[in-house]
């Protein structure tokens, strides 16, 4: 069965610090990766897409991905308590769909 | 992205009556995608709607439990027939490009609760 694990939290972060969010899969063909942030009570909004091994930077947030260890990451620099939320990792396994992580909760403290 | 809304936006039922929930996009979209998301849980995928044929169904749900319509590329609904108490959760849509794992942009959601 195809799995994406992440560590639930609550990960607890002073402001201003770097958040590092991790995230395995299962499914060694997935070619697709994606970070949700979701906050509570709300939906899950895109923060990040990454398909190629290395770095990604957009803003704040730097999405890495490893395929040869089936290892995706999103750093969140310089954070803020607006960033307090769950993020979920998603990896494409099949054409359009993605599977989820159950989400890691993060606090930013002030 | 596409912007995406839900009908209703909430609602209260009483176990053994059913609901259907509305997903309305302003764009034309090829796949549309149901999940539910139980309290403190992630997200389950339930079925994929395409336009003009049956829904594809997750292992675990079935259509006689969760009827999905997708009469049009804009529009889907999906049922939840008989509910019961363990059917309280989010019902959220969503839409994608239809290619391989294309990003997915999801609808504000329908939060259910079954007495």
């Amino acid at each position: 069965q195809k799995e994406v694990e992440q560590n639930s939290g609550p990960l607890s972060v002073p402001e201003g610090a770097i958040a590092s969010l991790n995230c395995t899969y299962s499914d060694r063909v997935s070619q697709s990766f994606f970070w949700y942030r979701q906050y509570s009570g709300k939906s899950p909004e895109l923060i990040m897409s990454i398909y190629s091994n290395g770095d990604k930077e957009d803003g704040r947030f730097t999405a890495q991905l490893n395929k040869a260890s089936q290892y995706v990451s999103l750093l969140i620099r310089d954070s803020q308590p607006s960033d307090s939320a769950t993020y979920l990792c998603a990896v494409g396994v099949s054409a359009s769909k993605i599977i989820f992580g159950s989400g890691t909760r993060l606090s930013i403290r002030p | 992205s596409a912007v995406i809304s839900q009908k209703p936006s909430r609602d209260i039922c009483q176990r053994g009556t059913s609901l259907t929930i509305q997903c309305q996009v302003d764009s034309q979209v090829t796949m549309m995608f149901w999940y539910r998301q139980q309290p403190g849980q992630s997200l389950t995928l339930i079925a994929t709607a395409n336009q003009g044929s049956e829904a594809t169904y997750e292992s675990g749900f079935v259509i006689d439990k969760f009827p999905i319509s997708r009469p049009n590329l804009t529009f889907s609904t999906l049922t939840v027939s008989n509910m019961s108490p363990e059917d309280s959760s989010i019902y959220l849509c969503s839409v994608g490009g239809g290619g391989a794992g294309e990003t997915q942009y999801f609808g504000p959601g329908t939060r259910l609760l079954v007495l």
